[in-house]
């Protein structure tokens, strides 16, 4: 079955520190990956996508991340966060195929000052 | 700016009540879908749509119901709410067009549905 599993429900981390979010998901087709951003109240907003080319993909507000098709993750990393990256992250993937999207149970990011 | 509307925002109902969930969206999108959200599940595909007049299921679309009669709306009907429909309900469409469908999703802004 088709699957993406976020390693950590909530991580806390200090303001300035360094973040990494991680997601890996199962599949024997071609896919597209996303991490979307969810702040409180409000709908879910694309943060960045990988499609086709180089790995290393940047999204908005500073994040990046790294696809690695041998271990099927994408992990999300940011070098340093500010409070206003407390949000809910969630991992998902689109099968090429029928563009259904699967996503992860979410990750809590906590920013404390 | 191109957008997608949730309406009601919030909502409170009964066991047994029918309730429609409404979403309209202006990004001229073929394909729209409902999602739920629940506390460690992330989302969760209800119903999906790739264009007029079609409709799929998906894993949890027990006790939900669409229909697609252009490509603005997708409303979204529970026949006879229960309390485990409790939850915050999410719209979003995808291009579908060919080249330019890469699967991005785009989302409104979220229904939160009471049971009682």
């Amino acid at each position: 079955a088709q699957s993406v599993t976020q390693l950590d429900s909530q991580v806390p981390v200090f303001e300035e520190a360094p973040v990494e979010l991680r997601c890996n998901y199962s599949s024997s087709v071609s896919v597209y990956l996303f991490w979307y951003v969810q702040y409180p109240n409000q709908g879910l907003q694309l943060l960045l996508k990988y499609l086709s080319g180089s790995t290393l993909v940047k999204g908005i507000n500073g994040f990046e991340a790294e696809f690695n098709k041998s271990q099927t993750s994408f992990h999300l990393r940011k070098p340093s966060v500010h409070i206003s990256d407390t949000a809910e992250y969630f991992c998902a993937v689109t099968y090429t195929g029928g563009f259904k999207t699967i996503f992860g149970a979410g990750t809590r990011l906590f920013v404390k000052a | 700016d191109a957008e997608i509307t949730q309406s009601p925002r919030h909502k409170i109902t009964e066991t047994g009540r029918q309730v429609t969930l409404a979403c309209h969206q202006t990004w001229n999108h073929n394909n729209m879908f409902w999602y739920r959200q629940d506390l460690g599940h992330g989302l969760r595909l209800i119903h999906y749509s790739y264009g007029v007049h079609d409709t799929n299921k998906g894993e949890v679309s027990d006790g939900y119901s669409v229909s697609r009669s252009n490509t603005e709306d997708l409303p979204l009907t529970l026949e006879s709410a229960a309390s485990s429909q409790t939850s915050v309900y999410f719209c979003a469409t995808q291009s579908g067009r060919g080249d330019l469908n890469t699967g991005e999703l785009f989302f409104g802004e979220g229904s939160r549905l009471t049971v009682l």
